[in-house]
């Protein structure tokens, strides 16, 4: 079974601030690990994805995510947010196998304040 | 490229009745997924569609709820009848052989 813990429900940062959107996860497999963003009443659109090769991956809109095993975690970064960052921010993961079954965490609205 | 497509973007009806949603994948996309998004949750998979046979359809209430994916192309998720607790976001999405999985915009189902 696999899962993901999104730490923080609403996050608000100043514009030009540091982004951290904190995502754990539970895997009994090797993970496949996903940001998704979703902007108001539209679907969701992936930022980055981690699939077992660098660690650090990079993805759209200057977010970056690093993979840590020890941790199991998968945090989400953007050295200076703006204003078009305020979305809500879903981490998902899957397995490695067929399928590609995504489960998703619960979701962090980013808030991003003048 | 055009991306999924989903229809109706809005939709209100009255408990106990029935409803249809449709999704258009990406071109040559072999499968499609089904998810429901509760307000203030993830999206939730109801059902996964390899061409057109059932992959994972563990999580669908199939009391009420069906979906069907005729010719491998575009799917059909039917609820009836309605319950109040199906007041979601249906998001449609497909995917080719990598693991990325692309969203419409999903249906937004009111019952009252």
């Amino acid at each position: 079974a696999q899962s993901v813990t999104q730490l923080g429900s609403h996050v608000s940062v100043s514009e030009g601030a540091l982004v951290l959107l904190r995502c754990n996860y539970s895997s009994s497999v090797p993970p496949y690990l996903f940001w998704y963003v979703q902007y108001p009443n539209q679907g969701l659109q992936l930022l980055l994805k981690y699939t077992s090769a660098a660690t650090l991956v990079k993805g759209i809109n200057g977010f970056e995510a690093e993979f840590k095993k020890s941790e199991t975690s998968f945090h989400l970064t953007k050295p200076s947010a703006h204003m078009s960052d305020a979305a809500e921010y879903f981490c998902a993961v899957s397995g490695t196998g067929g399928g590609n079954k995504l489960t998703f965490g619960t979701g962090t609205q980013l808030k991003v304040e003048l | 490229e055009a991306g999924v497509a989903q229809s109706p973007r809005y939709k209100i009806i009255e408990k106990r009745q029935s409803v249809a949603f449709w999704c258009n994948p990406i071109s040559g996309h072999a499968t499609l997924y089904w998810y429901q998004q509760i307000l203030g949750q993830g999206p939730k998979l109801l059902i996964q569609f390899q061409n057109n046979g059932v992959v994972d359809d563990s999580q669908l209430p199939k009391d009420r709820f069906s979906a069907e994916r005729l010719k491998g192309v575009d799917s059909t998720l039917k609820i009836q009848p309605a319950k109040l607790e199906d007041s979601a976001v249906y998001l449609c999405a497909s995917s080719l052989a990598s693991t990325i999985q692309y969203f419409g915009a999903g249906t937004r189902l009111s019952v009252l």
